[in-house]
C-alpha cells in the first residue's frame, strides 16, 4: 500500500518562502504530484515529478528525491490568495494497468500579512 | 491542461432517494476516471476507479451496490447514490489522469442528504 506524511498546518507571512515536506512509502512508485485546495473548491494540479529534481513553475517549485522517498513543495513570494491546503500525492499502476494516486493528509497553508 | 467537468456542484436530495452526479473529460478521451469522496478538513478518500467499458474497481468499505459507477463513453463517468441517507452527505470529486498519470479534477459535487 501507500502511505504519506507532510505537516498538518504552516502559517508563513506574505511575501516570504515556503517549504511543505512530503515523505511517503509506496510500491511501484510512479511520480509524486501537488495540489491545492481552497475552503470549498476542488483540487487544482500544481505540479508534478517523476524524476528527481527540481520542477519550477512560476512562483512554484517542486522538488523530488526518490532515493529518500522524499519531495517538497516550494512557495515563493506569498500571497494571501496562496492560503489553502495543499496534497501531495504519489502515482503507481494499479492493478489494472492504470494510474492511481494516493493522497496525503493535506497540509493547511495559512498567509499572514 | 486536461479540463474536466462536472455537474452538478451542489445538490440536496431528501432521504431514500438516489442522486446521479456526471464527471465530463471535455479535451481528451478517459479510459479511467476515479472518484473521490472527501468529508469537511479531511484528504481525498478513494472510492472506485471507473474503467470505460467495463466494471468499476472499487475500494474496500465502498459499497458497490450504493454507489453505482458507469463509464458508458470514453468522455462521461457517472456515479449514483443510491437509497442516500445523511451520512453520505459530503463532497464527491472525480478526476482523469493526465499523461504524466498527474490528476485533473471536475468541480466536485457536495452532496446534502436531508
Amino acid at each position: 500500500g501507500q502511505s504519506l506524511e507532510q505537516p498538518s498546518e504552516v502559517t508563513a507571512v506574505e511575501g516570504a518562502i515556503v517549504q511543505i515536506n512530503c515523505t511517503y512509502q509506496t510500491s511501484g512508485f510512479y511520480g509524486l504530484s501537488w495540489y491545492q485546495q481552497h475552503d470549498g473548491g476542488a483540487p487544482t494540479f500544481l505540479s508534478y515529478n517523476a524524476l528527481d529534481g527540481l520542477e519550477e513553475t512560476g512562483r512554484f517549485s517542486s522538488f523530488l528525491s526518490r532515493s529518500d522517498s522524499y519531495g517538497y513543495l516550494l512557495l515563493q513570494e506569498l500571497q494571501m490568495k496562496d492560503s489553502a491546503s495543499y496534497f501531495c500525492a504519489v502515482s503507481a499502476r494499479n492493478g489494472a494497468g492504470s494510474y492511481q494516486l494516493t493522497f496525503g493528509k493535506g497540509t493547511k497553508l495559512s498567509v499572514i500579512p | 491542461g486536461a479540463v474536466v467537468s462536472q455537474h452538478p456542484s451542489w445538490v440536496i436530495c431528501k432521504s431514500g432517494t438516489s442522486v446521479k452526479i456526471e464527471c465530463r473529460s471535455l479535451d481528451f478521451q478517459a479510459t479511467t476516471m476515479f472518484w473521490y469522496r472527501q468529508f469537511p478538513k479531511q484528504s481525498l478518500m478513494l472510492m472506485a476507479t471507473s474503467n470505460e467499458g467495463s466494471k468499476a474497481t472499487y475500494e474496500q468499505g465502498v459499497e458497490k451496490d450504493k454507489f453505482l459507477i458507469n463509464h458508458a463513453s470514453l468522455t462521461l463517468s457517472t456515479l449514483t447514490v443510491t437509497s442516500a441517507h445523511p451520512e453520505d452527505s459530503s463532497f464527491y470529486i472525480c478526476s482523469a489522469s493526465g499523461l504524466r498519470a498527474e490528476a485533473f479534477f471536475g468541480q466536485g459535487t457536495r452532496l446534502t442528504v436531508v
